[in-house]
C-alpha cells in the first residue's frame, strides 16, 4: 500500500533548463496538490488538480510553471527555464476526495529537492 | 491572504520536559491539523481537529482546536530526542494553509 510517490528526491538543473517533477498519488486518491517550501520555511500552496483538470492555480507563478494530471500517469509539475530562485523542496500531497476527510489530512511524499545551479 | 503565525518560531528544551506551541490565523477554518516535518522528508499527519472546542490526544500529543476557530495549540508531554523536528499547523478549506512553523530541538 504504497505512499504518494514522488521522483525524483533530488534534481540538479542549470539556470535555462526546464525540471520536471513527478507525482504519483496514492491508490484510490484523486486529488492531487502541489506546495513549495523554501528553505527555513513553511510550505506555500501551488496548484490543486483532480484527473485532467486543474481546480486551484491561485499559488502558481503566473510564467514557467504549469502543472498536469493525465487520466493516465503522475502528476507533472513542469518549470521552464529555471532560475535559481526556484531552487526548493516541492511537495505533492494527495486524498480521496475534496469532501470526504476521514480522520486524516493530506498525505505528502517526501518531496523533490530542486537544486538550480 | 489567509495567513497561519505560529510561536514560538523555535524551541530548545531538554529531554523530558513538556512542550506547547501555538497557531493563530487571521481567518476562521473548519479543520485543523498538526503535521511534523523531518529533515529531509514530507510533513506527516500527527492531529486532526474537526470541531471548535475539541480537545484530542494521540498518545504524548494533545491538541485543542480554539473556540473561535482562529487559532489552535499543541502540547507534547515528556520529550524525547525523537521529538527533533518542525512542526506546522495547517488550516483547511478548500486547500490546506500551513503555518510558519516551530522549530524544536531537544537536548539529551
Amino acid at each position: 500500500n504504497a505512499g504518494v510517490m514522488q521522483n525524483p528526491r533530488h534534481l540538479v538543473r542549470r539556470r535555462g533548463q526546464e525540471a520536471r517533477l513527478r507525482c504519483s498519488p496514492m491508490k484510490g486518491h484523486s486529488h492531487v496538490y502541489w506546495y513549495r517550501q523554501l528553505p527555513e520555511e513553511g510550505l506555500k500552496f501551488m496548484v490543486y488538480l483532480q484527473k485532467e483538470n486543474i481546480i486551484d492555480e491561485s499559488g502558481m507563478p503566473k510564467e514557467r510553471f504549469s502543472a498536469e494530471f493525465p487520466k493516465e500517469g503522475p502528476s507533472i509539475l513542469r518549470i521552464q527555464q529555471v532560475v535559481r530562485g526556484d531552487s526548493a523542496a516541492y511537495f505533492c500531497a494527495s486524498s480521496p476526495s475534496q469532501g470526504v476527510w476521514g480522520n486524516y489530512g493530506y498525505t505528502f511524499g517526501s518531496g523533490t529537492r530542486l537544486t538550480v545551479v | 491572504g489567509q495567513q497561519l503565525n505560529q510561536s514560538p518560531q523555535s524551541m530548545f528544551i531538554q529531554e523530558g520536559e513538556d512542550v506547547s506551541m501555538n497557531c493563530t490565523s487571521s481567518s476562521i477554518f473548519n479543520t485543523w491539523l498538526w503535521y511534523k516535518q523531518d529533515p529531509g522528508e514530507g510533513p506527516v499527519l500527527l492531529i486532526a481537529l474537526y470541531k471548535a472546542g475539541e480537545l484530542t490526544s494521540n498518545g504524548r500529543l494533545t491538541a485543542q482546536f480554539g473556540i473561535t476557530r482562529k487559532d489552535s495549540f499543541l502540547n507534547i508531554s515528556a520529550s524525547i530526542p525523537s521529538d527533533v523536528g518542525i512542526y506546522f499547523c495547517a488550516g483547511r478549506g478548500d486547500k490546506l494553509i500551513f503555518g510558519t512553523g516551530t522549530r524544536l530541538q531537544v537536548f539529551p
